[in-house]
């Protein structure tokens, strides 16, 4: 049971550049959340999603897109970095009627 | 929507003696007010939680209160150990749906 898992850990990209962040979680959970991590700004919420096919947006979604179609995965797009979204990324869930989020591990993404 | 604050940004303390984290929620729907560790490094993970009809919770050296008239709740760490330093994360949540966080802080326990 490996829990909640982010692919990659790490990525470098130039400004401009596009890349996909993928979450995946096999504890059959329905919600899934993207968040960024910035110093002194907390975890916020990007996208999410309450099941399969669906996804909604979060507090700060601009320059982002998600999606989610097998209930296990939920990947998050950057269509044209910029530098403003270097940041850790997390991924979470969790099942209808739980509170308690599950995190991956994060990926650190870095745009010069 | 939903705004949660949190403070102290950064709390120091020696070995031994207690911390106390406060936050604040905007919403007075919000119904479940979870506290998050995260270790350097790593991910959050959660360590205790309340829910909008209880006023208090403990769990061994960790307590979380609740004032609902106030809009506030708080984080109480007593006989604080080295491997207590971590930032530590407040939310709020109206529904299951998702958690609102606060800004988190950063707690340095010396021996």
């Amino acid at each position: 049971n490996a829990g909640v898992t982010q692919t990659p850990k790490f990525r470098v990209l130039k400004t401009g550049q596009s890349m996909t962040l993928l979450c995946a979680q096999d504890m059959n959970h329905e919600y899934m959340y993207w968040y960024r991590q910035d110093p002194g700004m907390g975890l916020r919420l990007i996208h999410y999603s309450v099941g399969e096919g669906t996804t909604a947006k979060g507090e700060v979604p601009d320059g982002y897109n998600v999606s989610r179609l097998k209930k296990q995965n939920f990947l998050l797009g950057l269509e044209s970095a910029a530098p403003s979204q270097t940041s850790v990324y997390f991924c979470a869930s969790t099942r209808p009627g739980v509170y308690e989020q599950y995190f991956g591990p994060g990926t650190r993404l870095t745009v010069t | 929507g939903e705004n949660v604050e949190q403070h102290p940004s950064t709390l120091s303390v020696q070995e031994g003696d207690s911390a106390v984290i406060k936050c604040t929620y905007s919403d007075s729907a919000s119904n479940y007010f979870p506290w998050y560790k995260q270790e350097l490094g790593k991910r959050p993970q959660l360590i205790i939680d309340i829910r909008s009809n209880v006023g208090e919770k403990k769990d061994q050296r960790i307590a979380v209160t609740l004032n609902k008239t106030a809009k506030h709740f708080s984080l109480h760490i007593t006989e604080t150990q080295p491997e207590d330093s971590a930032v530590y994360f407040c939310a709020a949540s109206i529904s299951t749906d998702k958690l609102i966080f606060g800004t988190g802080t950063r707690l340095q326990v010396f021996p």
